[in-house]
């Protein structure tokens, strides 16, 4: 049973420029997180997509966008990249109960490098 | 939004309990918290979690006081694997990390 997996694992852009980040969930998930982790922060929450409908943002730029399919799997898109966006993007993917009891279960990341 | 507080370091010895606090004292009344942690930039891995009574499971117990403002994550035998960073974390739909405490065990 594979986890949660993300690609790709490494990327490296520069200023101004796009990008995609895309992530598949566990087996029998139907709910993804994004979470951004700047070096020696914990990871702070993006967005979560839920029936392929953002349901919940955090404090993140419309430059911060993202999509759900119909298998679940979901992309991550930021626009006009600053140096600032520099960070280990995390994938998180959960049942969906919804509310306050949903166990995350996290992918390895994809470490965006902004030049 | 439910925020936490940890101390940002621990040390344990190798073999003994590591006791790890968190205070949560904006939680709401039906917010669970939950405890992970996270080694070498990998993506952080559930560790336990709980609402208001006691938890423990094969990796380690989890206690939170009777008004709910605060809990300990308990490691019974620290190993070296369980150097990590640990995240006490809340909230409904979106989870808000702290930055977590930095737990090294030593030999």
């Amino acid at each position: 049973d594979a986890g949660v997996t993300q690609s790709p694992t490494h990327l490296i852009k520069t200023r101004g420029q796009q990008v995609t980040l895309r992530c598949s969930p566990k087996s029998g998930h139907d709910t993804v997180s994004w979470y951004q982790q700047a070096l020696g922060q914990g990871p702070q929450f993006i967005f979560q997509y839920y029936e392929e409908e953002e349901r919940q943002r955090g404090n993140f730029p419309d430059r911060f966008s993202g999509h759900q399919f119909p298998n679940y799997s979901s992309e991550l898109n930021v626009n006009a990249l600053l140096l600032g966006d520099s960070a280990l993007y995390l994938c998180a993917s959960s049942t969906g109960f919804g509310g306050s009891n949903e166990k995350l279960f996290f992918g390895s990341g994809t470490q965006l490098s902004v030049l | 939004d439910a925020k936490t507080t940890q101390p940002p370091s621990m040390d344990c010895a190798e073999g003994r309990a590591a006791n790890l606090p968190c205070n949560h004292s904006t939680i709401s009344g039906n917010e669970y918290v939950y405890w992970y942690r996270q080694i070498h930039s990998q993506g952080p891995q559930y560790i336990i979690h709980g609402l208001k009574n006691n938890e423990t499971n094969e990796m380690a117990s989890l206690i939170i006081t009777e008004d709910r403002k605060s809990s300990t994550l308990i490691l019974p035998h620290a190993t070296l694997r369980d150097t990590a960073v640990y995240y006490c974390v809340s909230g409904t739909y979106k989870y808000i990390f702290g930055t977590g405490t930095r737990l090294k065990v030593l030999a």
